[in-house]
């Protein structure tokens, strides 16, 4: 157990629609990242909050947003939902900005038919 | 832009025997290293991490790692695996400078045969 929980655990969509993706990070630690992991490939990189402020993001569109809030629960939306978008959605967290103790949530599974 | 390479899909390995999974990395200098394991419906664990000093490194569940500068290799080892062993196992990267993300190559399933 890592102390990062994600909801809900599974989720289907429709295409088009948009989906709220839910992180809650360990005590203490100010910074989640969210990742993407298609089938058969390794998490990539959507982005990153520290203290509320998105401060790194990867190769996704602007569909892909996210907030951070004043206890460091984090939000992952997407908007105009595609097909390529199936994925189970992993968060991190961690405090402060360094590699040290970063912990992973078990994921959240997307379909989108 | 920093990038990892596994070069197996999938291994099979039989109960009790050694393990080696290979990881390649490219990045301009020495980067952290990392290895995760993920079992089936789960998020990912963090097996063992190199950051600088002792290029030998020990992690969780017996496995070991060692960073060879020379072959920008960071291969993953077990003496003797279990079949609870199974899982996928990810390589990462992650910059020293930035945001502190990490870049995961593609994984390595492991099969273990009794």
């Amino acid at each position: 157990e890592t102390g990062v929980t994600q909801s809900p655990t599974h989720l289907i969509k429709t295409r088009g629609q948009q989906v709220t993706l839910r992180c809650s990070s360990q005590s203490g630690h100010n910074t989640v990242s969210w990742y993407q992991q298609a089938l058969g490939q390794g998490p990539q990189f959507i982005f990153q909050y520290y203290r509320e402020e998105e401060n790194g993001r990867g190769n996704f569109p602007p569909r892909f947003s996210g907030l951070q809030f004043p206890n460091y629960s984090s939000e992952l939306n997407v908007n105009a939902l595609e097909l390529d978008d199936s994925a189970l959605y992993l968060c991190a967290s961690r405090a402060g900005q360094g590699f040290d103790e970063q912990y992973f949530g078990p994921g959240t599974r997307l379909t989108v038919t | 832009a920093q990038s990892v390479t596994q070069p197996d899909i999938h291994i099979t390995v039989s109960e009790g025997a050694s393990l080696e999974l290979r990881c390649n990395y490219s990045y301009g200098a020495t980067p952290y290293l990392f290895w995760y394991v993920q079992s089936p419906g789960q998020g990912l664990q963090l097996l063992l991490k190199y950051f600088s000093g002792d290029t030998l490194v020990q992690g969780i569940k017996g496995f070991e790692a060692e960073f060879k500068r020379s072959q920008s290799s960071f291969n993953l080892r077990k003496p003797s695996v279990h079949w609870s062993d199974a899982a996928e196992y990810f390589c990462a990267v992650g910059a020293r400078s930035g945001y502190s993300t990490l870049t995961f190559g593609k994984g390595t399933m492991l099969l273990v045969s009794p």
